[in-house]
């Protein structure tokens, strides 16, 4: 019963590195998020999904791309990776947003030096 | 955006004292949710609010939507040493879900 599985758990970037990080799920889940955490800010939504071959921005999507080909997965893009972009990132799932319990992973901890 | 102001930012209580946290929000929200996070762990869901006004439990744990759908609170009774973490408010908006920035909890020997 795997859930929500995010890798790496730990990465470290030089600055302008590109990377993606990877979020699957095994529960046939609709809605996928990308969450960063940091310091004082709590969770703040980068990009979501509403199902396969639909992705729409949250509220920092800059400098992160997203895509979701099939409904297990929702890979999140660095193209050019900035200090700025230093932080923890949660992959969410759920069957739908309204009134549906939302799992998150594990977090990957990403350092850019 | 859309914010949700959580209060207060980190508490620090005696094992077996009662807790209160609030979440405040301008925007009318349809869902509030009530998660906690542990160290190095993602957030854990404790409790769904689906209706203005509605009072739900989950063992210690007790919140209450607001009957303004702009805010909720979360009271934990008799605070046990596993009781710390960060605890955040989150609402339905849309397609959104959004978080608060978390109540911190320490519980002192």
């Amino acid at each position: 019963n795997a859930g929500v599985t995010q890798t790496p758990k730990f990465q470290v970037l030089k600055t302008g590195q590109s990377m993606t990080l990877q979020c699957a799920q095994d529960m046939n889940h609709e809605y996928m998020s990308w969450y960063r955490q940091d310091p004082g800010m709590g969770l703040r939504l980068i990009h979501y999904s509403v199902g396969a071959g639909i992705t729409d921005q949250g509220e920092v999507p800059n400098g992160y791309n997203v895509s979701r080909s099939t409904t297990e997965d929702f890979p999140l893009r660095l193209l050019s990776a900035a200090p700025s972009q230093t932080s923890v990132y949660f992959c969410a799932s759920s069957y739908g947003t309204e009134k549906n319990i939302q799992y998150f992973g594990a977090g990957t901890r990403l350092s850019v030096l | 955006g859309q914010q949700l102001n959580q209060s207060p930012q980190s508490m620090f209580i005696q094992e077996g004292e009662d807790v209160s946290m609030n979440c405040t929000s301008s925007s009318i929200f349809n869902t509030w949710l009530w998660y906690k996070q542990d160290p190095g762990e993602g957030p854990v869901l404790l409790i769904a609010l689906y209706k203005a006004g509605e009072l739900t439990s989950n063992g210690r744990l007790t919140a209450q939507f607001g009957i303004t759908r702009k805010d909720s609170f979360l009271n934990i009774s008799a605070s046990i040493p596993s009781d710390v973490g960060i605890y955040f408010c989150a609402g339905h908006q849309a397609d959104k879900i959004i978080f608060g920035k978390g109540t911190r909890l320490h519980i002192l020997p």
